[in-house]
């Protein structure tokens, strides 16, 4: 399976600041994913990072507010912009690829506070 | 609405008991997946069954898949305090443009 590693790990920040998560993958994979998960609840997919090409956005996020960055196969960014409270949240990247493609594998997560 | 509905919630059993965790979903798929969360932690992958299978085995991991019912159940033998996490179930669906979508997730507590 793949080996993906985020940072940061964790993060407190201010309201009205932007932070950006990055997600490293060990191998080249096709498709990269984001995911939040607020407090108690399940995971949410924010995006589909394309390489080469504009991130794909789910129902009710928007660019603007979550840009993403996919420069090569194995890296990916997103940031998530002007925060508020409500986007205390842990932040997941996920590959699919490799030899069982349909498995998704995550990463450890970015745990956001935003105060 | 949700594609993958969870069931119990939470879930509290005795270390060597075993634990089963059920999964409803609304439309066709193409797989389901089970994941386990420590602890608001990364996901980790545990058992892929595909639409045309009815039963796996991974260790002390059971996982069936009822189609006609479109549900799936997870079962943990023998349990130990470590397997104490939130489970998740989520679908591979056409209807979703193969994108998994995930189940609310049943917290598990094996008590020692």
């Amino acid at each position: 399976s793949a080996v993906i590693s985020q940072k940061p790990s964790r993060d407190i920040c201010q309201r009205g600041t932007s932070l950006t998560i990055q997600c490293q993958v060990d191998s080249q994979v096709t498709m990269m994913f984001w995911y939040r998960q607020q407090p108690g609840q399940s995971l949410t997919l924010i995006a589909t990072a394309n390489q080469g090409s504009e991130a794909t956005y789910e129902s009710g996020f928007v660019i603007d507010k979550f840009p993403i960055s996919r420069p090569n196969l194995t890296f990916s960014t997103l940031t998530v912009s002007n925060m508020s409270p409500e986007d205390s949240s842990i932040y997941l990247c996920s590959v699919e690829g490799g030899p069982r493609t349909d498995t998704q594998y995550f990463g450890p997560g970015t745990r956001l506070t935003v105060l | 609405s949700q594609q993958g509905e969870e069931d119990p919630q939470a879930l509290s059993i005795q270390e060597g008991e075993n634990a089963t965790m059920n999964c409803s979903y609304k439309t066709s798929i193409n797989n389901l997946q089970w994941y386990r969360q420590n602890s608001g932690r990364g996901l980790v992958h545990l058992i892929l069954i595909r639409s045309n299978e009815r039963e796996k085995h991974s260790g002390r991991l059971r996982v069936t898949l009822d189609t006609s019912k479109k549900s799936s159940s997870l079962l943990i033998t023998a349990s130990r305090a470590a397997d104490t996490a939130s489970y998740f179930c989520a679908t591979d669906a056409m209807e979703y443009g193969n994108k998994l979508v995930f189940g609310a997730g049943t917290i598990l507590r094996v008590k020692s």
